[in-house]
Protein backbone atom coordinates (compact mmCIF):
# COMPACT_ATOMS: atom_id res chain seq x y z
CA UNK A 1 0.00 0.00 0.00
CA UNK A 2 0.84 3.33 -0.70
CA UNK A 3 0.16 6.46 1.32
CA UNK A 4 1.19 10.62 1.52
CA UNK A 5 0.78 12.31 4.68
CA UNK A 6 0.70 16.14 4.75
CA UNK A 7 1.15 16.85 8.44
CA UNK A 8 0.04 20.43 8.05
CA UNK A 9 -3.84 21.26 7.72
CA UNK A 10 -2.37 25.11 7.25
CA UNK A 11 0.79 26.88 7.08
CA UNK A 12 0.66 30.59 7.25
CA UNK A 13 3.77 32.80 6.23
CA UNK A 14 4.17 36.44 5.90
CA UNK A 15 4.59 37.65 1.94
CA UNK A 16 8.27 37.52 0.94
CA UNK A 17 9.27 35.06 3.53
CA UNK A 18 10.35 32.02 2.55
CA UNK A 19 7.88 28.76 2.63
CA UNK A 20 7.73 25.19 3.18
CA UNK A 21 4.48 22.47 2.58
CA UNK A 22 5.66 19.16 4.22
CA UNK A 23 5.23 16.35 1.94
CA UNK A 24 5.86 12.63 3.65
CA UNK A 25 5.28 9.53 1.23
CA UNK A 26 4.99 5.64 1.84
CA UNK A 27 5.75 3.45 -1.26
CA UNK A 28 7.00 -0.81 -1.83
CA UNK A 29 9.61 0.86 -4.50
CA UNK A 30 11.03 3.96 -5.86
CA UNK A 31 8.39 6.73 -6.48
CA UNK A 32 7.04 9.57 -8.63
CA UNK A 33 6.29 12.54 -6.69
CA UNK A 34 3.50 15.18 -7.44
CA UNK A 35 2.58 18.31 -6.27
CA UNK A 36 -0.66 20.03 -7.24
CA UNK A 37 -2.10 23.44 -6.38
CA UNK A 38 -5.88 24.17 -6.25
CA UNK A 39 -7.09 27.68 -5.91
CA UNK A 40 -10.55 28.42 -5.01
CA UNK A 41 -13.43 27.30 -6.93
CA UNK A 42 -11.20 26.00 -9.25
CA UNK A 43 -9.47 22.12 -10.59
CA UNK A 44 -5.88 21.06 -9.15
CA UNK A 45 -3.20 22.56 -11.13
CA UNK A 46 0.01 20.48 -11.88
CA UNK A 47 3.12 22.30 -9.95
CA UNK A 48 6.07 20.12 -10.55
CA UNK A 49 7.14 16.40 -10.19
CA UNK A 50 9.77 14.58 -9.28
CA UNK A 51 11.08 10.82 -11.75
CA UNK A 52 14.65 10.02 -11.42
CA UNK A 53 17.95 12.30 -11.60
CA UNK A 54 18.82 15.85 -9.49
CA UNK A 55 16.69 15.57 -6.07
CA UNK A 56 15.80 19.41 -6.80
CA UNK A 57 12.90 20.21 -8.76
CA UNK A 58 11.79 23.32 -10.16
CA UNK A 59 8.44 24.15 -11.33
CA UNK A 60 5.85 26.30 -12.14
CA UNK A 61 5.64 29.88 -10.13
CA UNK A 62 8.76 29.77 -8.68
CA UNK A 63 7.92 26.46 -6.75
CA UNK A 64 10.59 24.09 -5.90
CA UNK A 65 10.79 20.32 -4.00
CA UNK A 66 13.17 18.60 -2.76
CA UNK A 67 13.07 14.76 -2.98
CA UNK A 68 14.98 13.22 -0.07
CA UNK A 69 15.12 9.04 -0.09
CA UNK A 70 16.10 8.86 3.56
CA UNK A 71 13.66 10.60 4.79
CA UNK A 72 11.47 9.40 2.51
CA UNK A 73 9.88 13.37 2.20
CA UNK A 74 9.20 15.74 -1.07
CA UNK A 75 8.45 19.25 0.75
CA UNK A 76 7.14 22.03 -1.76
CA UNK A 77 9.30 25.45 -1.18
CA UNK A 78 9.79 28.79 -2.62
CA UNK A 79 12.49 31.20 -1.59
CA UNK A 80 9.59 34.29 -1.29
CA UNK A 81 6.02 33.71 -0.88
CA UNK A 82 3.30 36.02 -2.60
CA UNK A 83 0.04 36.50 -1.23
CA UNK A 84 -1.10 35.00 -5.01
CA UNK A 85 0.16 31.85 -3.57
CA UNK A 86 -2.48 31.45 -1.16
CA UNK A 87 -4.25 27.99 -1.92
CA UNK A 88 -4.23 24.54 -1.37
CA UNK A 89 -1.71 22.41 -2.48
CA UNK A 90 -1.52 18.78 -2.62
CA UNK A 91 1.38 16.36 -2.84
CA UNK A 92 0.56 13.16 -4.34
CA UNK A 93 2.66 10.08 -5.28
CA UNK A 94 3.04 6.77 -7.00
CA UNK A 95 4.92 3.97 -7.69
CA UNK A 96 8.07 4.46 -10.35
CA UNK A 97 7.74 2.40 -13.67
CA UNK A 98 5.44 2.18 -17.22
CA UNK A 99 2.01 1.05 -17.42
CA UNK A 100 -0.75 2.17 -15.43
CA UNK A 101 0.14 2.95 -11.34
CA UNK A 102 -2.58 4.04 -8.93
CA UNK A 103 -1.81 7.80 -7.89
CA UNK A 104 -2.57 8.42 -4.43
CA UNK A 105 -2.88 12.27 -2.99
CA UNK A 106 -2.33 13.78 0.41
CA UNK A 107 -5.21 15.44 2.14
CA UNK A 108 -4.01 18.66 1.29
CA UNK A 109 -2.18 21.83 3.18
CA UNK A 110 -3.77 25.32 2.80
CA UNK A 111 -1.06 27.65 2.32
CA UNK A 112 -2.35 31.19 3.55
CA UNK A 113 0.31 34.16 2.50
CA UNK A 114 -0.02 37.44 5.27
CA UNK A 115 0.65 40.43 3.68
CA UNK B 1 -7.45 25.89 -18.42
CA UNK B 2 -6.33 22.13 -18.52
CA UNK B 3 -8.64 21.19 -21.46
CA UNK B 4 -10.66 18.92 -19.59
CA UNK B 5 -14.45 19.94 -19.22
CA UNK B 6 -17.01 19.27 -16.86
CA UNK B 7 -20.40 20.09 -16.90
CA UNK B 8 -22.63 20.94 -15.06
CA UNK B 9 -20.50 23.34 -12.75
CA UNK B 10 -23.13 23.10 -10.00
CA UNK B 11 -25.30 21.04 -9.20
CA UNK B 12 -28.56 20.95 -6.58
CA UNK B 13 -30.50 18.19 -5.83
CA UNK B 14 -32.53 16.25 -3.19
CA UNK B 15 -32.16 13.17 -1.29
CA UNK B 16 -32.71 10.35 -3.10
CA UNK B 17 -32.54 11.57 -6.22
CA UNK B 18 -29.79 10.28 -9.42
CA UNK B 19 -27.96 13.10 -11.07
CA UNK B 20 -25.44 12.22 -13.89
CA UNK B 21 -21.84 14.78 -14.16
CA UNK B 22 -20.03 14.48 -17.51
CA UNK B 23 -16.33 14.79 -17.95
CA UNK B 24 -14.72 15.36 -21.47
CA UNK B 25 -10.83 14.72 -21.76
CA UNK B 26 -8.13 16.22 -23.54
CA UNK B 27 -7.90 15.91 -26.97
CA UNK B 28 -5.85 12.36 -27.16
CA UNK B 29 -5.76 11.84 -23.20
CA UNK B 30 -7.42 7.93 -23.15
CA UNK B 31 -7.80 7.84 -19.15
CA UNK B 32 -10.30 9.70 -17.35
CA UNK B 33 -10.25 9.49 -13.55
CA UNK B 34 -13.30 10.80 -11.16
CA UNK B 35 -12.66 12.23 -7.40
CA UNK B 36 -14.30 13.54 -4.89
CA UNK B 37 -13.54 16.37 -2.73
CA UNK B 38 -15.33 17.24 0.73
CA UNK B 39 -14.16 19.20 3.52
CA UNK B 40 -13.69 16.16 6.08
CA UNK B 41 -12.48 13.58 3.27
CA UNK B 42 -10.10 15.30 1.29
CA UNK B 43 -9.36 14.63 -2.54
CA UNK B 44 -10.81 10.90 -2.92
CA UNK B 45 -10.20 9.13 -5.93
CA UNK B 46 -13.32 7.29 -7.37
CA UNK B 47 -12.93 5.32 -10.35
CA UNK B 48 -10.58 5.55 -13.32
CA UNK B 49 -10.78 4.16 -17.42
CA UNK B 50 -8.65 3.82 -20.21
CA UNK B 51 -10.10 4.01 -23.83
CA UNK B 52 -13.33 2.53 -22.42
CA UNK B 53 -12.76 -0.06 -20.04
CA UNK B 54 -12.67 0.27 -16.28
CA UNK B 55 -8.34 0.19 -14.67
CA UNK B 56 -9.08 1.03 -11.36
CA UNK B 57 -11.57 1.30 -8.39
CA UNK B 58 -10.96 3.46 -5.52
CA UNK B 59 -13.60 4.67 -2.58
CA UNK B 60 -16.44 4.40 -5.16
CA UNK B 61 -19.77 3.64 -3.29
CA UNK B 62 -22.23 1.20 -4.77
CA UNK B 63 -24.65 3.63 -5.61
CA UNK B 64 -22.11 5.19 -8.21
CA UNK B 65 -21.10 3.82 -11.62
CA UNK B 66 -19.21 5.78 -14.48
CA UNK B 67 -18.81 5.00 -18.11
CA UNK B 68 -16.62 5.92 -20.63
CA UNK B 69 -18.19 6.44 -23.95
CA UNK B 70 -16.13 5.55 -27.46
CA UNK B 71 -15.68 9.22 -27.50
CA UNK B 72 -13.67 9.14 -24.70
CA UNK B 73 -16.48 11.43 -22.82
CA UNK B 74 -17.13 10.16 -19.32
CA UNK B 75 -20.12 10.03 -17.25
CA UNK B 76 -20.24 9.34 -13.28
CA UNK B 77 -24.04 8.73 -12.03
CA UNK B 78 -24.68 9.15 -8.21
CA UNK B 79 -28.03 7.56 -7.57
CA UNK B 80 -30.07 7.68 -3.83
CA UNK B 81 -28.28 10.56 -3.00
CA UNK B 82 -27.51 11.32 0.66
CA UNK B 83 -26.85 14.96 2.06
CA UNK B 84 -22.95 12.97 2.50
CA UNK B 85 -22.38 13.13 -0.72
CA UNK B 86 -22.47 16.51 -1.35
CA UNK B 87 -18.92 17.21 -2.64
CA UNK B 88 -16.97 18.96 -5.59
CA UNK B 89 -16.54 16.29 -8.14
CA UNK B 90 -13.24 16.18 -10.28
CA UNK B 91 -12.50 14.64 -13.21
CA UNK B 92 -8.88 14.46 -14.68
CA UNK B 93 -7.24 12.91 -17.96
CA UNK B 94 -3.67 12.07 -18.23
CA UNK B 95 -1.28 11.96 -20.85
CA UNK B 96 2.09 10.13 -21.07
CA UNK B 97 4.94 13.07 -20.04
CA UNK B 98 8.74 12.39 -19.65
CA UNK B 99 7.52 8.93 -18.96
CA UNK B 100 5.08 9.41 -16.61
CA UNK B 101 1.12 9.37 -16.35
CA UNK B 102 0.51 13.74 -15.55
CA UNK B 103 -3.01 14.22 -14.40
CA UNK B 104 -4.94 16.98 -15.54
CA UNK B 105 -7.93 18.04 -13.57
CA UNK B 106 -11.37 19.81 -14.77
CA UNK B 107 -12.80 22.74 -13.06
CA UNK B 108 -15.18 20.11 -10.76
CA UNK B 109 -18.47 20.03 -10.39
CA UNK B 110 -20.29 21.06 -6.89
CA UNK B 111 -23.00 18.97 -5.69
CA UNK B 112 -25.59 19.88 -3.48
CA UNK B 113 -27.67 17.83 -1.62
CA UNK B 114 -30.23 19.13 0.09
Amino acid sequence: AQSVAQPEDQVNVAEGNPLTVKCTYSVSGNPYLFWYVQYPNRGLQFLLKYITGDNLVKGSYGFEAEFNKSQTSFHLKKPSALVSDSALYFCAVRIAGGGYQKVTFGTGTKLQVIP
Amino acid sequence: DSGVTQTPKHLITATGQRVTLRCSPRSGDLSVYWYQQSLDQGLQFLIQYYNGEERAKGNILERFSAQQFPDLHSELNLSSLELGDSALYFCASSAWTSGVDEQFFGPGTRLTVL
